[in-house]
């Protein structure tokens, strides 16, 4: 199974909400990894993960608060967003410790903040 | 990690071989060349990798200059479903095991009926 599955697909919210993005994983992966994708433009880093530890925070916004429960699962939780904060938000995962190793990426929840 | 710089897009005709360049002149010696691809609506997909030697694997071939400046991702026959935004990424291998991918603006493949 090499396969990272993100809930929901599509996700509108208003900027009073909260809501949560969910990102799992079960290729035994220990790296988990949130970016942000603005249309046309190439995804950028936000979070990473190393056996469930916060390990790289890219001077994200408070109101994005991710969160690591098990080494299986990535959540982002999301509050008081604003209409800028609409994009794709991508989850990936990879071994931890392989030099070499690739990021297998979920296939996105594509979010709308009104 | 170092820079890398790809034309905007690009055309291919399907059935023919497409070539995407990607130029990465202040590479360091232990950076690796990484390729990903992504479908529109969908997350990308890792193709290929390679340090110094030329590397081919089941989606494509990847080429190194032998001064390591630049590469060139071959899809030997393009079909539509290559259509797709391409990266190239060169990056050295994180000490803290984990991965800090930075994306450039990639190449914009076309295949053409």
């Amino acid at each position: 199974d090499t396969e990272v599955t993100q809930t929901p697909k599509h996700l509108v919210m208003g900027m009073t909400n909260k809501k949560s993005l969910k990102c799992e994983q079960h290729m035994g992966h220990r790296a988990m990894y949130w970016y942000k994708q603005k249309a046309k433009k190439p995804p950028e880093l936000m979070f990473v993960y190393s056996y469930e530890k916060l390990s790289i925070n890219e001077s994200v916004p408070s109101r994005f608060s991710p969160e690591c429960p098990n080494s299986s699962l990535l959540n982002l939780h999301l509050h008081a967003l604003q209409p800028e904060d609409s994009a794709l938000y991508l989850c990936a995962s990879s071994q931890v410790g392989q030099t070499q190793e690739t990021q297998y990426f979920g296939p996105g929840t594509r979010l709308l903040v009104l | 990690d170092a820079k890398t710089t790809q034309p905007p897009s690009m055309d291919c005709a399907e059935g023919r071989a497409a070539n995407l360049p990607c130029n990465h002149s202040t590479i360091s010696g232990n950076e690796y060349v990484y390729w990903y691809r992504q479908i529109h609506s969908q997350g990308p997909q890792y193709i290929i990798h390679g340090l110094k030697n030329n590397e081919t694997n089941e989606m494509a071939s990847l080429i190194i200059t032998e001064d390591r400046k630049s590469s060139t991702l071959i899809l030997p026959h393009a079909t539509l479903r290559d259509t797709a935004v391409y990266y190239c990424i060169v990056r050295f291998p994180h000490s803290g095991g984990y991965q800090k991918v930075t994306f450039g603006t990639g190449t914009k493949l076309q295949v053409i009926p």
